[in-house]
């Protein structure tokens, strides 16, 4: 079954711009929107990006996400301590009828 | 306020059965398609299965096929995820979720994407 290839980690300082990508397929990622989850361990995700690149509601705008072809990035800029955490990708994969999440990115806060 | 209580987690033998169900209030269940997520211990989430609002789409794993099936009873508000032949691997915390918009009163679409707390399924003898 397919999955969304992210890094295993990433890390920065307070204040820095942390980027993680998630790359897919022209069956996944190229056809259907994007969502962006964060988990802190022990509890449910949480969504942070739908559809590619949109908030919800109290979401801070320091959370964004992009979309191109098959790939999708989330970008934390003005790190702070309580974005440490896991973040994953999902997407549905209209060849294979799936839902598919990427691997995981653990972000770390130095 | 939308809730969903997942149950039925446990100990299971390797083979055995187990179901699990979820509980959801505070929207219009009928309404929205459901999903079963699962996360086994330190790894990442892993999609299990699907349901449209009608039960007329269902989907799931490769990993579980032929042996878990998804349900729901939308008179109840409820999802269910039966497992059988269960095995080591399938140990792991199970969500429930759904995701979708709804139309406040002006008509503007809200996105939502909702998860239970979790229920846990330990495989073991």
């Amino acid at each position: 079954q397919s999955v969304l290839t992210q890094p295993p980690s990433a890390s920065g300082t307070p204040g820095q711009r942390v980027t993680i990508s998630c790359s897919g397929s022209s069956s996944d990622i190229a056809r259907n929107p994007v969502n962006w989850y964060q988990q802190i361990p022990g509890t449910a995700p949480k969504l942070l990006i739908y559809s590619n690149n949109q908030r919800p509601s109290g979401i801070p705008d320091r959370f964004s996400g992009s979309k191109s072809a098959t790939s999708a990035s989330l970008a934390i800029s003005g790190l702070q301590s309580e974005d440490e955490a896991d973040y994953y990708c999902a997407t549905w994969d209209d060849s294979l009828n799936v839902y598919i999440f990427g691997i995981g990115t653990r972000v770390t806060v130095l | 306020e939308v809730q969903m209580v997942e149950s039925g987690g446990g100990l299971v033998q390797p083979g055995g059965s187990l179901r699990l169900s979820c509980a959801a209030s505070g929207f219009t269940f009928s309404s929205y398609d459901m999903y079963w997520v699962r996360q086994a211990p330190a790894k990442g989430l892993e999609w299990v299965s699907y349901i449209s609002s009608h039960s007329s789409n269902i989907y799931y794993a490769d990993s579980v096929k032929g042996r878990f099936t998804i349900s729901r009873d939308n008179a109840k508000n409820s999802l269910y995820l039966h497992m059988d032949s269960l095995r080591a691997e399938d140990t792991a915390v199970y969500y429930c979720t759904t995701k979708g918009y709804y139309y406040d009163s002006s008509g503007s679409p809200h996105y939502f994407d909702y998860w239970g707390q979790g229920t846990l399924v330990t495989v073991s003898s």
